[in-house]
């Protein structure tokens, strides 16, 4: 079946430290791919998609390019504040399963 | 505009006792899911509809789950007697249709005694 691997967590990172996720999955067919985020004591909100290969989904600073080749997703942000600190889930979506396959989560801390 | 909804933020019940969580998608969605977040299991898909579609309802965990959505808007996940291991946070999505961007709720915490 369907399944998303993300890095290990927490990552604690220095304010204006350059960020990088791990995510990789396995899928039947083409899927959608997705970074959510969790902020403390918030709902889970859409960060970044990318629905076909090579296409790179981008937001409030945050990037990641969809690999098909490696099958893979990394979440990058080259300077990271404060208020980045979060809980990142890594997810995907198929035609053949709508519903969303989520990764356990990395919770980032970023330290002033 | 009004996001997804749902009610109540938090329900404290007894093992045994039954329960009902409830979600306001945003209005003309047509997909609505439900997920659990609990700690030991991450983010678990439960139940999915799709318009008039028969619901997928490949995730819910034991037939003590049920979930029906009504007029394609309002859905309703019940809980029948409730055991320790169902305290997690239930959280609704929904999109606009099947394969677009899911936008959740703030989740019900749920803490079974």
């Amino acid at each position: 079946g369907d399944s998303v691997t993300q890095m290990e967590g927490p990552v604690t990172l220095s304010e204006e430290a350059f960020l990088t996720i791990n995510c990789t999955y396995t899928a039947t067919g083409y899927p959608s791919l997705f970074w959510y985020v969790q902020y403390p004591g918030e709902g889970l909100q859409l960060l970044l998609k990318a629905t076909k290969a090579d296409d790179k989904g981008s937001n409030k600073g945050f990037e990641a390019t969809y690999r098909k080749e490696t099958t893979s997703f990394h979440l990058e942000k080259g300077s990271v504040q404060v208020s980045d600190s979060a809980v990142y889930f890594c997810a995907l979506s198929t035609t053949g399963r709508r519903a969303l396959t989520f990764g356990s989560g990395t919770r980032l801390q970023v330290q002033p | 505009g009004a996001g997804v909804s749902q009610s109540p933020s938090n329900k404290v019940t007894e093992k045994g006792k039954d329960v009902e969580l409830r979600c306001d998608p945003i209005s003309g969605h047509t997909a609505l899911y439900w997920y659990r977040q609990s700690l030991g299991q991450g983010l678990e898909f439960l139940i999915y509809f799709q318009g008039n579609s028969a619901p997928d309802k490949s995730g819910l965990p034991s037939d003590r789950f049920s979930a029906e959505r009504t007029g394609g808007s309002v859905s309703t996940l019940t809980i029948q007697r409730t055991q320790q291991e169902d305290s997690a946070v239930y959280l609704c999505a929904s999109s606009v249709a099947a394969q677009e961007t899911q936008y959740f709720g703030p989740g019900t915490r749920l803490l079974v005694l």
